[in-house]
């Protein structure tokens, strides 16, 4: 049964200050990784895809992979109110068809 | 937004009777997904279809059946509907066009469905 974990927080963080999202999976097959921002009674929408050890940057957003540690994260720099929501981390374990299995995800919480 | 759609957006049905939910696309993508969310669970996988008439299971594909007869709908049904089918259950779409690992799902917004 593969499986991926998320703190599911609350993450509470001040308006500008980094917010530092985490994840853990345990299929070491998993070749692609998602982070999707849901708002609350919405649906999911993806805001990064990392494949690749290392950082991968898109605006304020960072998201790091370590296949070695099985853990990926998410970095949100000059974090704003409106990034309140939950992240939810995805993998897909290459199974041919993109079989995503996601996590809990973690709530955050960003205060003016 | 994705051109999906979902309908119903809500539902309250009782146990026992059938419900049929369904998923529409506008982009022509190959690929869609049935999902549902429940608290402390988190998205699992219902069934997927990777094109018209080909379908298979997901994690959870118990109770649940689906059919896809044009590339635009795929259709989720609970033959019998039960409390534990209460959820909110997404649909999402994805093109193939590149490597399926990095294939993009979107989501469509999402059917309530309370089963009483």
């Amino acid at each position: 049964q593969k499986e991926v974990e998320q703190n599911s927080g609350p993450l509470s963080v001040p308006e500008g200050a980094i917010a530092s999202l985490n994840c853990t999976y345990s299929d070491r097959v998993s070749q692609s990784f998602f982070w999707y921002r849901q708002y609350s009674g919405k649906s999911p929408e993806l805001i990064m895809s990392i494949y690749s050890n290392g950082d991968k940057e898109d605006g304020r957003f960072t998201a790091q992979l370590n296949k070695a540690s099985q853990y990926v994260s998410l970095l949100i720099r000059d974090s704003q109110p409106s990034d309140s929501a939950t992240y939810l981390c995805a993998v897909d374990g290459n199974t041919g068809f993109q079989k995503l299995v996601f996590g809990t995800g973690t709530r955050l919480l960003v205060s003016p | 937004d994705a051109g999906i759609t979902q309908s119903p957006r809500h539902k309250v049905t009782e146990t026992g009777t059938p419900v049929t939910l369904r998923c529409h696309q506008t982009e022509n993508h190959r690929y869609m997904y049935w999902y549902r969310q429940d608290p402390g669970h988190g998205l699992r996988l219902i069934h997927y279809s990777y094109g018209v008439k080909d379908t298979d299971k997901g994690e959870v594909s118990d109770g649940y059946s689906v059919s896809r007869s044009k590339t635009e709908d795929f259709l989720l049904t609970l033959e019998s509907a039960t409390s534990s089918q209460t959820s909110v259950y997404f649909c999402a779409i994805s093109d193939g066009g590149g490597a399926l690992n990095t294939d993009t799902q979107y989501f469509g917004p999402g059917t309530r469905l309370t089963v009483l």
